[in-house]
């Protein structure tokens, strides 16, 4: 059985570009989060999509932005990029359960992304 | 507001040393959920344990162990008999809404 699946591992892209990260749940997940890891620090919440709207959201710009398709696989859009957005960036994908909410949480390997 | 706290940025031990990872949550929630996590420099997050805010009752699993304080608000991690391979970054990692990461601490297992 497959776990989280993010595309590419790794990317370059040059400061002032768009890039777009990929992200398959695990089988039977349907909630899908995205965190950013900056180097030598713990992973920020970005934001969480279910039933294909965003649920929460973390302290980031709109430039960042998501979207969450039927199957629940989910893509991460940042616009306009900045050196600071140089980061591995995670997804995450749970169930969503009425009565005991969020559970079997799965991170990803991630994709690094660098920003030149 | 909530605040994680690892004040342990680094640490080295010698294999078969027993380890113990501090973390402080601070927090007005009465319900939460506190998870660790390992990242190795494959840089995947790997599950490690995960305690409900109202269960003080401490465990130990294979190697791992864990003491959680409500009054302190200390949710401390021990490895025993520590291994080479026992070497990543450990995240202590509040759950309310969404995950609360805290900066994380570098463990070094030497041989």
């Amino acid at each position: 059985d497959a776990g989280v699946t993010q595309s590419p591992t790794h990317l370059i892209k040059t400061r002032g570009q768009q890039v777009t990260l990929r992200c398959s749940p695990k089988s039977g997940h349907d909630t899908v989060s995205w965190y950013q890891q900056a180097l030598g620090q713990g992973p920020q919440f970005i934001f969480q999509y279910y039933e294909e709207e965003e649920r929460q959201r973390g302290n980031f710009p709109d430039r960042f932005s998501g979207h969450q398709f039927p199957n629940y696989s989910s893509e991460l859009n940042v616009n306009a990029l900045l050196l600071g957005d140089s980061a591995l960036y995670l997804c995450a994908s749970s169930q969503w359960d009425r009565l005991f909410g969020i559970y079997g949480y799965t991170f990803g390997s991630g994709t690094r992304l660098t920003v030149v | 507001a909530q605040k994680v706290t690892q004040a342990q940025t680094e640490i080295s031990v010698v294999e078969k040393e027993d380890v113990t990872l501090d973390c402080v949550y601070e927090t007005r929630d009465t319900t939460y959920y506190l998870f660790w996590y390992k990242q190795p420099p494959s840089g995947e997050l790997v599950f490690l344990i995960r305690r409900n805010s109202f269960d003080e009752q401490n465990e130990i699993s294979g190697r791992y162990s864990w003491n959680f304080q409500k009054s302190t608000s200390s949710f401390n991690f021990t490895i025993t008999a520590s291994q080479v391979v026992d070497s990543a970054v450990y995240f202590c990692a509040p759950y309310g809404q969404n995950f609360v990461f805290g900066p994380g601490t570098r463990l070094s297992v030497l041989p």
